[in-house]
C-alpha cells in the first residue's frame, strides 16, 4: 500500500521568500512520486517528478524536490516566491510501471504568497 | 506535452436527471483514463479507472451504477453521473497516463464543476 502526507494544509510565505511543502511518503515498493499545482477551478498541472534517477529533481517555475528514501520525504522548495505561485499544491505516488498506474494523493497544501 | 479535454467544463442539474461528463485525450492514445472527483478544499479521490474496451474498475464506496463508466474508443471516456442529486456535486477531474521518458505520467483534464439543484 502507498500514502502520502502533506504536513501543513496553509502555508503563507512572503513574496521572495522561500518556499517549503513537505511531504512524506509510505510505500513498500520503489516509489514515483509528483508534485502537482492546481489553480481555481482548473485541472492538475504537473510541477516536477521522481522516477529513480536523480535525487534532485527540477521543475517548472524555478520549483525543486528532493527524494530522500532514509527520511520518505520528498519536500518541494522555491528559492523566491511569485504572487503568481498562489495556488494549491498536491505531492502524490505511484509505484513505477504497470498500466494501471494509480496516484495516490495527499490532500494538498494551499500556498499563499502575500505582498 | 500531452492534452486531455474535457466536456463540459460546468454544469448545473436538477435533482433527479442524468449529466455526462466527456474527457477526451487529444493527441494520444489512452487505453485506460482515470476519474477522480474533488470536494472543495480537498484532495483528489480516485473514482474509477476506465478501461478500453472493458469495464471500469471502480474504487472501494463508488456506487458503479450511478457513476456510469464508458470508455467507447482509445481518445474517448465518459462519466454518466445518473440521478443526480446536490450531495453529487463535485469537481470531476480525469486523467490519462501515457509514457514519457519511459515512465507512466498522468495528464489531467481541466475539470468538470457539477451543481446539481
Amino acid at each position: 500500500a502507498q500514502s502520502v502526507t502533506q504536513l501543513g494544509s496553509h502555508v503563507s510565505v512572503s513574496e521572495g521568500a522561500l518556499v517549503l511543502l513537505r511531504c512524506n511518503y509510505s510505500s513498500s515498493v520503489p516509489p514515483y512520486l509528483f508534485w502537482y499545482v492546481q489553480y481555481p477551478n482548473q485541472g492538475l498541472q504537473l510541477l516536477l517528478k521522481y522516477t529513480s534517477a536523480a535525487t534532485l529533481v527540477k521543475g517548472i517555475n524555478g520549483f525543486e524536490a528532493e527524494f530522500k528514501k532514509s527520511e520518505t520525504s520528498f519536500h518541494l522548495t522555491k528559492p523566491s516566491a511569485h504572487m503568481s505561485d498562489a495556488a494549491e499544491y498536491f505531492c502524490a505516488v505511484t509505484s513505477y510501471g504497470g498500466a494501471t498506474n494509480k496516484l495516490i494523493f495527499g490532500t494538498g497544501t494551499l500556498l499563499a504568497v502575500q505582498p | 506535452g500531452a492534452v486531455v479535454s474535457q466536456h463540459p467544463s460546468w454544469v448545473i442539474c436538477k435533482s433527479g436527471t442524468s449529466v455526462k461528463i466527456e474527457c477526451r485525450s487529444l493527441d494520444f492514445q489512452a487505453t485506460t483514463m482515470f476519474w477522480y472527483r474533488q470536494f472543495p478544499k480537498q484532495s483528489l479521490m480516485l473514482m474509477a479507472t476506465s478501461n478500453e474496451g472493458s469495464k471500469a474498475t471502480y474504487e472501494q464506496g463508488v456506487e458503479k451504477d450511478k457513476f456510469l463508466i464508458n470508455h467507447a474508443s482509445l481518445t474517448l471516456s465518459t462519466l454518466t453521473v445518473t440521478s443526480a442529486h446536490p450531495e453529487d456535486s463535485s469537481f470531476y477531474i480525469c486523467s490519462a497516463p501515457t509514457s514519457t521518458s519511459g515512465v507512466n505520467e498522468q495528464f489531467f483534464g481541466p475539470g468538470t464543476r457539477l451543481t446539481v439543484l
